[in-house]
């Protein structure tokens, strides 16, 4: 099956200091990626999609400036959490989708976030 | 946009009996409907899917039905093993821009 990497696996950093994520689709081109987040024993919640380059679609709610999405090739999507703090430690989940016309969207292992 | 629901939140079984995992939602317009293992500090894992043109799908242990009609479908794990334990998602999509609405999650425990 079509795999997808996240890393780091999880990184701890000081409040007010950012934090880039990366997403790798390593065995097929991902013309869309998605970014989650998760709470302990919670659902996923879409944070936003984006599509190779073009700018990402942002879910209510979620802060642009906040939360930079860049999907500058097929395999490669990076999620930076700027100026983070304490409420944004989290774990954030990344998902790749191929072709247009395809269904499946294949989950990378996820980034635990802590924010001290 | 689309809702769904997911129940049990929590369902325990004894090793060797069956798990049903049920999920309804409210957009007609949904047509593929994918179910995810994710186990404990990792990422949801694909189990098993099922479009909207096909009412049943099984892999081995692992099963799948969908009413339309009703808008509910399904996951069925028979013979469960305690590596079977996890949370397990269900989603719906109806295939605009790729988004997955998912569910709020069960967590199986399968008792040995």
């Amino acid at each position: 099956g079509a795999v997808v990497s996240q890393h780091p696996s999880w990184v701890i950093c000081k409040s007010g200091t950012s934090v880039k994520i990366e997403c790798r689709s390593l065995d097929f081109q991902a013309t869309t990626m998605f970014w989650y987040r998760q709470f302990p024993k919670q659902s996923l919640m879409l944070m936003a999609t984006s599509n190779e380059g073009s700018k990402a679609t942002y879910e209510q709610g979620v802060e642009k400036d906040k939360f930079l999405i860049n999907h500058a090739s097929l395999t490669l999507s990076t999620l930076t959490v700027t100026s983070a703090h304490p409420e944004d430690s989290s774990f954030y989940i990344c998902s790749a989708a191929g072709t247009s016309g395809t269904y499946e969207q294949y989950f990378g292992p996820g980034t635990r976030l802590t924010v001290t | 946009g689309e809702n769904v629901e997911q129940h049990p939140s929590t369902l325990s079984v004894q090793e060797g009996d069956s798990a049903v995992i049920k999920c309804t939602y409210s957009d007609s317009a949904s047509n593929y409907f994918p179910w995810y293992k994710q186990e404990l500090g990792k990422g949801p894992q694909l189990i098993i899917d099922i479009r909207s043109n096909v009412g049943e799908k099984k892999d081995q242990r692992i099963a799948v039905t969908l009413n339309k009609t009703a808008k509910h479908f399904s996951l069925h794990i028979t013979e469960t093993q305690p590596e079977d334990s996890a949370v397990y998602f269900c989603a719906a999509s109806n295939m605009v821009g790729n988004q997955f609405y998912f569910g709020t999650g069960t967590s199986l425990t399968v008792i040995p």
